[in-house]
């Protein structure tokens, strides 16, 4: 079965960066779409972007250009996700998903709490 | 970018009750719309893919229609564990955008 199994959370404090990891299992890790998702707490969802394992292009939100950068590892079929230049407003759930008819199968999340 | 207007923001309903939220697109997205389900603390979950297909183990009460730019997700006989928010998604063109969502409750 498909699972998409992401790292722990972080406490990071503004100004740093954070990578996470979403390792996935159960299919072709080449043959899909990775899509990256922002919840802030008690808010809806935001797009970030995607990358293509296989090819590695992307494409980005314009919101989150500088922001994030998607990277893969076809090697361990895991995928990642940097986020730089952190401030409180990057505090929020981070999602990977996986294309399947738009986006089928998500991961549980990675928390990412930025504070001094 | 395609905006996805859901209406209404939040809604109190009874076991048994027949509900029914809608979801409106900016500009024409096709049959590109997904419908989630997210109770608290999980990960959202899909219900409905292309706009009106049942995803896999789905209870036949949840079911998705629409086209164009005007779609709905109705629940046709209210369950305890139905309580979530619900959004739609149109893959139709990046970016990729989520209505707000709608915060369904029992009364």
């Amino acid at each position: 079965q498909v699972q998409l199994q992401q790292s722990g959370a972080e406490l990071v404090k503004p100004g740093s960066s954070v990578k996470m990891s979403c390792k996935a299992s159960g299919y072709t890790f080449t043959s899909y779409y990775i899509y990256w998702i922002k919840q802030r707490p008690g808010q809806g969802l935001e797009w970030i972007g995607r990358i293509g394992p296989g090819s590695g292009d992307t494409n980005y939100n314009e919101k989150f250009k500088g922001k994030a950068t998607f990277t893969v590892d076809k090697s361990s079929s895991t995928a990642y996700m940097q986020l730089s230049s952190l401030t409180p407003e990057d505090t929020a759930v981070y999602y990977c998903a996986r294309s399947a008819m738009g986006i089928g199968y998500w991961g549980q999340g990675v928390m990412v709490t930025v504070s001094s | 970018n395609t905006v996805m207007t859901q209406s209404p923001t939040s809604m109190f309903t009874s076991v048994g009750d027949r509900v029914t939220m809608s979801c409106k697109a900016s500009q024409n997205v096709g049959i590109n719309v997904g419908w989630y389900q997210q109770k608290t603390g999980q990960s959202p979950k899909r219900l409905i893919y292309w706009a009106s297909n049942r995803d896999t183990g789905v209870p036949d009460r949840f079911t998705g229609s629409g086209s164009g730019t005007d779609f709905t997700l109705t629940i046709s006989n209210m369950q305890a564990e139905d309580p979530a928010i619900y959004y739609c998604l149109q893959h139709n063109s990046y970016p990729f955008t989520f209505g707000s969502g709608t915060k369904l409750e029992i009364k």
